[in-house]
C-alpha cells in the first residue's frame, strides 16, 4: 500500500547550524507534499509544501525539495534557533483529500 | 488555528463505553477528516467527509463511526472504546476551492485514554 518513510526519528543540531530531514514515498502518482510542525502539546501547522511541478521551494529559512525519479523529498532548515524544537512531518498525497503522514522527526536545537 | 475546535480536549473512559469526540469549524471548509496520532506512528487518517452526504473510510476506519451533522460539525464515535484506541485524535479541515485546496488545518487535538 501508500507508504511515505521518514528519516531520521530524532535529530539534534547545536543552534545555528542547519537540519535536514528525509522523506521518501511510494506511490508514483503522488503530487502535493507538505510538511508539519508540531510543537510539544499543540497541533501540527503547516510550514511550508511543495508540487509535483516544482523541484524546490524557499520560504526564509526553510527550503522543501523534490526528487520525483527518486520519489523523495527533504525538508532544510538553516541557523536553526531553539524555537525550531518541535516534532516534523512530512506528508504525501495525490489528491486533494488524502495524506499519508511519515512517522516524525523530533528535532532538538540545542543552545 | 482557532477556528476549527474540538471536546472534549481530554477525555477518560473505561472499556466498553461510547464516546463521542465532536468537531466544530467556522472556516466555512466543506471537507472535514479525523486522524489518530499515535506515538512512533504519526498521524493516521480514520474517516474523511467531502460534504454532509459524503462520508468515506481512511486507513484505521474499524472500531469507529462518524456523523457529519452540518457543514461545521464532524463527530467521531467509539461504539465500544478499548485500550488500544487509547491516543490523541486531530480533526481537520480543508476547503477545495482554496488556491492552497490541499492544505489541512488542524484542531488541538483529543486526548483519549481509554482504561
Amino acid at each position: 500500500g501508500e507508504n511515505v518513510e521518514q528519516h531520521p526519528s530524532t535529530l539534534s543540531v547545536q543552534e545555528g547550524d542547519s537540519a535536514v530531514i528525509k522523506c521518501t514515498y511510494s506511490d508514483s502518482a503522488s503530487n502535493y507534499f507538505p510538511w508539519y510542525k508540531q510543537e510539544l502539546g499543540k497541533r501540527p501547522q503547516l510550514i511550508i509544501d511543495i508540487r509535483s511541478n516544482v523541484g524546490e521551494k524557499k520560504d526564509q529559512r526553510i527550503a522543501v525539495t523534490l526528487n520525483k525519479t527518486a520519489k523523495h523529498f527533504s525538508l532544510h532548515i538553516t541557523e536553526t534557533q531553539p524555537e525550531d524544537s518541535a516534532v516534523y512531518f512530512c506528508a504525501a498525497s495525490k489528491g486533494t483529500y488524502k495524506y499519508i503522514f511519515g512517522t516524525g522527526t523530533r528535532l532538538k536545537v540545542l543552545a | 488555528d482557532a477556528d476549527v475546535t474540538q471536546t472534549p480536549r481530554n477525555r477518560i473512559t473505561k472499556t466498553g463505553k461510547r464516546i463521542m469526540l465532536e468537531c466544530s469549524q467556522t472556516k466555512g471548509h466543506d471537507r472535514m477528516y479525523w486522524y489518530r496520532q499515535d506515538p512512533g506512528l504519526g498521524l493516521r487518517l480514520i474517516y474523511y467527509s467531502f460534504d454532509v452526504k459524503d462520508i468515506n473510510k481512511g486507513e484505521i476506519s474499524d472500531g469507529y463511526s462518524v456523523s457529519r451533522q452540518a457543514q461545521a460539525k464532524f463527530s467521531l464515535s467509539l461504539e465500544s472504546a478499548i485500550p488500544n484506541q487509547t491516543a490523541l485524535y486531530f480533526c481537520a479541515t480543508s476547503d477545495p476551492l482554496a488556491e492552497s485546496q490541499e492544505t489541512q488545518y488542524f484542531g488541538p487535538g483529543t486526548r483519549l485514554l481509554v482504561l
